[in-house]
């Protein structure tokens, strides 16, 4: 069956350390995948979009790999601060009738 | 200041009754869609429409109906069919229907049973 799963539902890192997020999928073969980010009651927010024939992709201190042999992608925020703490989505395309499925979300704490 | 405007921020059903989520945006983008959130879930989709007076059932359409009689608008009809409606609804929007475009999200409508 198709699945996308994202490594832990809650992730606590200390203040200034790397965080490291997971998204694997199963049965899928798509040729984009995003990240989200989400605070408590709001929307989600569009981070990054990273291309199946890209391996890595940066922005200020975010950056995403994606590997499709795989079958993961991961994202990293660098010198993490208190207000990186939010959910973190990732989201990718499939051909079965949806636009996109998106994973169940990481939800990160960045402890001062 | 170009946006997703999604209302009310919480609403409440009563049994039998049905109940609309407003969704607006003025982003002049063409594809606009709808997601439930459940906790410890992804977003699943509802109904999404790629151009005014179209639109597509998704994975979960089964109790809901949308209309898009307007390209900036788009609200979603809870119907009295649908048993367990309790969610947060997302509302977002795309420049065009296609699986490279970020999709831009409205901050919610969280409904409850009374």
């Amino acid at each position: 069956s198709q699945k996308i799963e994202q490594n832990s539902e809650a992730l606590n890192i200390q203040e200034g350390k790397t965080a490291t997020l997971t998204c694997n999928y199963t049965n899928y073969s798509p040729a984009y995948l995003q990240w989200y980010r989400q605070d408590p009651g709001r929307g989600p927010v569009f981070l990054l979009l990273i291309r199946e024939n890209e391996k890595e992709k940066r922005k200020e201190r975010l950056k995403v790999t994606f590997d499709t042999t795989l079958k993961q992608s991961l994202f990293h925020i660098t010198a993490s601060q208190p207000a990186d703490s939010a959910t973190y989505l990732c989201a990718l395309d499939t051909i079965y009738g949806q636009n996109f499925v998106f994973g169940p979300g990481t939800r990160l704490s960045v402890l001062p | 200041d170009g946006g997703i405007t999604q209302s009310p921020k919480y609403l409440f059903r009563k049994e039998g009754q049905n109940v609309t989520l407003s969704c607006e945006q003025n982003l002049n983008h063409d594809a606009m869609y709808w997601y439930r959130q459940d906790p410890g879930q992804g977003l699943r989709l509802i109904y999404y429409s790629q151009i005014v007076n179209d639109f597509q059932k998704g994975d979960i359409a089964e109790g809901y109906s949308v209309s898009r009689e307007k390209k900036e608008s788009f609200p979603l009809t809870v119907t009295s069919a649908q048993k367990n409606p309790t969610a947060f609804y997302l509302c977002a929007s795309s420049i065009q229907d296609s699986i490279n475009q970020p999709q831009h999200f409205g901050d919610g409508t969280r409904l409850s049973i009374l």
